[in-house]
């Protein structure tokens, strides 16, 4: 697999809590995508990080990437109940197709 | 935002059985993808297609898989035969140039094999 076993987490917060998921990648990426999935639904991105970048923001999300370390993080400040998801890390093994990690679920309880 | 449109929701056939998953693409996309999620796992990449071809397959892409998308109809994919181990929940993606662009899922095809 592309990604550690410790990848596999559930996280229970508050409302207006911050939250920050890690993901580590074993193989060469130049970009770290992180993907979330509301029950069911399919997967949404919603922030991507090129190699060249150490942090990327977006609105409430920030995600930062050390290719030294071969690792990815996602934070969401202020969080709200309609965070609640799972969140995926996402780099390409393929050429074309995504691999991704095993998620994290967050849960945010009003 | 664009979506991915995927039928039907859920599929229970019997082992030995052919299933057709279909997917509704984003109308302008060009490349499109099949993933694969067993419950509790991690999704996994299947198949990736443009302009009638197969691009690039992962080693969970079966000779029993096939995927057409016949006259710019549904993009397809076809188990023939399925076994208890296809069971899962089978994701569609698009997009709309190569490589780097976003891919867009649509909702999962959940398939129960008995």
């Amino acid at each position: 697999s592309q990604w550690g076993e410790e990848n596999l987490q559930a996280l229970s917060i508050q409302e207006g809590e911050d939250v920050t998921m890690n993901c580590s990648y074993k193989t060469y990426t130049t970009v770290v995508q992180w993907y979330r999935q509301k029950s069911g639904k399919g997967p949404a991105l919603i922030i991507l990080i090129r190699s060249n970048e150490r942090e990327k923001r977006s609105g409430r999300l920030r995600a930062t990437l050390d290719t030294s370390s071969q690792s990815s993080s996602l934070s969401i400040t202020g969080t709200l109940a309609t965070d609640t998801a799972v969140y995926f890390c996402a780099t390409r093994d393929y050429a074309q197709g995504l691999t991704f990690g095993l998620g994290t679920r967050v849960s945010v309880f009003p | 935002g664009p979506k991915v449109l995927q039928i039907p929701s859920h599929q229970i056939i019997d082992m030995g059985q052919m299933v057709t998953l279909n997917c509704d693409p984003v109308s302008n996309h060009l490349y499109f993808y099949w993933y694969k999620q067993i419950l509790g796992q991690q999704m996994e990449f299947l198949v990736n297609f443009y302009n009638g071809k197969v691009m690039e397959k992962s080693k969970l892409f079966k000779d029993q898989f096939s995927v057409e998308r016949p006259d710019g109809s549904y993009f397809t994919l076809k188990i023939q035969p399925t076994a208890l181990e296809d069971s899962a929940v089978y994701f569609c993606a698009s997009s709309n140039r190569d490589k780097y662009a976003e891919q867009f899922f649509g909702p999962g095809t959940r398939l129960t094999v008995l």
